[in-house]
């Protein structure tokens, strides 16, 4: 019974490739982000979206396209992928996104980029 | 823009010592602030948080106050155990700023027996 459930765990592949991760809750919440944890644990966010509408997109290369097909899910595509984009990327859910609200985040999915 | 600055690691204590991670932010408006832990290969879980200012947040022996007039939020056990070895990260979120959370870098505590 997982609340934020991310895949895949890890994911190795050469530069220019393009890959997806998903991301679901079971929590019921309205809004899910993603976020990018790099090699120094530094924590940036990249998108939210609140009941499968953009709210934030932060500068973020446009290789990166996030999809939610409901509010339950939201993926993440990278295009054409790059040295750069290795990385820790971890999904989170929060039940309206408004600021006070706990983010739940999943297990992470680390990116290897060869 | 908001930011968050907390103190670098490795912290290193002995089981049973007292911890502190100082964190101080810069915000638009009135943030609520969070601290956040990660367990070795693991996402983050929320540790506390606090909404307003001079809220104190707790959990797990772990306290911090929302200290406005110093913009802090500093985290605090008395007891540290062996379990407590992690990566705690101080976090804000503010209206203005679309309520996004803003970390600051993480602090990696090590609990020695």
């Amino acid at each position: 019974d997982t609340a934020v459930s991310q895949t895949p765990k890890y994911l190795v592949t050469q530069m220019g490739n393009d890959k997806s991760i998903k991301c679901e809750q079971n929590l019921g919440h309205d809004t899910m982000y993603w976020y990018k944890q790099d090699s120094k644990k530094f924590l940036k966010i990249m998108f939210s979206y609140n009941n499968k509408e953009l709210i934030i997109n932060e500068t973020v290369p446009n290789r990166f396209s996030p999809k939610s097909p409901d509010k339950a899910h939201l993926n993440l595509h990278i295009n054409s992928l790059e040295l750069g984009d290795s990385a820790v990327y971890f999904c989170a859910s929060s039940q309206t996104g408004g600021g006070a609200d706990t983010q739940y985040f999943g297990p992470g999915t680390r990116l290897t980029v060869l | 823009g908001d930011s968050v600055t907390q103190m670098e690691g490795p912290v290193t204590l002995s089981e049973e010592a007292f911890l502190t991670i100082n964190c101080t932010y810069t915000a638009t408006g009135y943030p609520s602030l969070f601290w956040y832990v990660q367990y070795p290969g693991e996402g983050l879980q929320l540790l506390l948080k606090a909404t307003k200012a001079d809220d104190k947040g707790s959990n797990k022996g772990f306290e911090a106050t929302y200290r406005k007039e110093t913009t802090s939020f500093h985290l605090e056990k008395g007891s540290v155990q062996v379990s407590d070895s992690a990566v705690y990260f101080c976090a804000l979120s503010s209206q203005a700023a679309g309520n996004k959370l803003t970390f600051g870098g993480g602090t990696r505590v090590l609990v020695k027996p």
